[in-house]
């Protein structure tokens, strides 16, 4: 079946670090992708998505491209900082376009602390 | 930006007992869901609700479970008779239409059952 691996966590980075989340899917069909935010204390909030192959999703500075060729889809940041700390999910959408996209099917979760 | 709302932020209840989890949708929204993530493991899909019927659900929501919108605000998940592999962190999410790719998540609920 549909599933995303996404690199354990915990990460711990220094300010202005360059960070780099690896995500990895197995899907049949053309799905979506996504990166969820969650900070402390909050829901989880889509940061960015990508809907089709070759597509770069980018919000807040991060950014994320869609690779068939690689089933990948790694979360990159040139310059993190303090209030980037958060938990980050990978996540598809089994239907693609114009199916429920409700049903998300998400890795684990990737800690993320930045360090003044 | 509006918010959906979930309480308890966190329930503690015995093994057997039946627990409810509240959730407030974002008010012009017409799609629900809940998911849950148990401690360490990924955060898994359980149940879409739109037009007051379920509309999918996973092997995970078995008949311990279920779904209500009792009035024009509320969605809440039941789980009847917990047992201590329901302890999760539930959260509900919900959105504006079928085929958006924004979901709109709570902060949720971690359901702790001894």
């Amino acid at each position: 079946g549909n599933s995303v691996t996404q690199m354990e966590g915990p990460v711990t980075l220094s300010e202005e670090a360059f960070l780099t989340i690896n995500c990895t899917y197995t899907a049949t069909g053309y799905p979506s992708l996504f990166w969820y935010v969650q900070y402390p204390g909050e829901g989880l909030q889509l940061l960015l998505k990508a809907t089709k192959a070759d597509d770069k999703g980018s919000n807040k500075g991060f950014e994320a491209t869609y690779r068939k060729e690689t089933t990948s889809f790694h979360l990159e940041k040139g310059s993190v900082q303090v209030s980037d700390s958060a938990v980050y999910f990978c996540a598809l959408s089994e239907e693609g376009y114009g199916g429920s996209q409700g049903n998300l099917i998400f890795g684990k979760g990737t800690k993320l602390s930045v360090k003044p | 930006e509006p918010e959906v709302t979930q309480t308890p932020s966190h329930q503690v209840t015995q093994m057997g007992q039946e627990v409810i989890l509240r959730c407030v949708p974002i008010s012009n929204h017409l799609y629900f869901y809940w998911y849950r993530q148990i401690l360490g493991q990924k955060v898994e899909f359980l149940v879409s609700f739109y037009n007051n019927e379920i509309s999918e659900k996973s092997e995970i929501f078995d008949d311990q479970f279920s779904v209500e919108r009792p009035d024009g605000s509320n969605f809440t998940l039941k789980i009847r008779s917990t047992k201590l592999e329901d302890s999760a962190m539930y959260f509900c999410a919900s959105s504006n239409r079928q085929g958006n790719e924004k979901l709109f998540f709570g902060s949720g609920t971690q359901l702790s059952v001894l």
